[in-house]
């Protein structure tokens, strides 16, 4: 158990809607990032929030955004969904940002759009 | 941009024997660090292992090494002993220090290890 915690675990939705994942870090962790593993794209980074405020962006849709609430847990928003969208999402912790820290992941959502 | 190249699709390896994962990375950064992520069927990443590019030795922690050459630009994976618990996807990822701490990741290998 990493202590990453991700909710739900699982999620079946249609094209078009909208869907929330969320994420609690791991207890003293200040860095939130978001990746995306499917298929065809393997893993791929997201976001990164550090202490409430975003500090880098990756390869994110316009539909998707995200947040780092004061209590540091997460939430990725994914609206107009696609059936492309259908992926593992996972969420990751750090101490905080530096090339040293370590990224502990949570167990995922798997979104799957019909 | 910071590449990983990880060319195995996957290997078999018996159990108890010794199994050794190959990833070689590019970047211009002269400050980065090399991660391994084991991901087992149920779906979670876990992390194994992480070697820093000014690190004089190579890291291990457990049954897992990094045999780690960085005028090659490689960063293997060592597993010692293997288990039937093994058996799984392996990532490597790396990060560099300035600008984002994403992790880019390769595209994986699947071990799996046989009675």
């Amino acid at each position: 158990d990493s202590g990453v915690t991700q909710t739900p675990k699982h999620l079946i939705t249609a094209t078009g809607q909208r869907v929330t994942l969320r994420c609690s870090p791991r207890s003293g962790d200040l860095s939130v990032y978001w990746y995306q593993q499917s298929l065809d794209q393997g893993l791929q980074f997201l976001i990164q929030y550090y202490n409430g405020e975003e500090r880098a962006k990756g390869n994110i849709l316009e539909r998707f955004s995200a947040q780092q609430f004061p209590d540091l847990h997460s939430e990725l928003n994914l609206s107009s969904l696609e059936l492309g969208d259908s992926a593992l999402y996972f969420c990751a912790s750090s101490v905080g940002p530096g090339a040293k820290e370590t990224q502990y992941f949570g167990p995922g959502t798997r979104l799957l759009v019909l | 941009a910071q590449k990983i190249t990880q060319t195995q699709p996957g290997m078999f390896v018996q159990e108890k024997e010794a199994v050794t994962l190959d990833c070689t990375y590019d970047t211009s950064d002269q400050s980065y660090g090399l991660f391994w992520y084991k991901q087992p069927s149920s779906g979670e990443m876990i992390f194994l292992i992480y070697q820093g590019s000014y690190d004089e030795q190579n890291a291990t922690e457990g049954r897992y090494s990094l045999n780690f050459q960085k005028a090659r630009k490689s960063a293997n994976l060592v597993i010692s002993a293997s288990q039937l618990g093994d058996s799984a996807m392996y990532f490597c990822a790396i990060r560099i220090t300035s600008g984002s701490e994403k992790l880019v990741f390769g595209k994986g290998m699947k071990l799996t290890v046989n009675p």
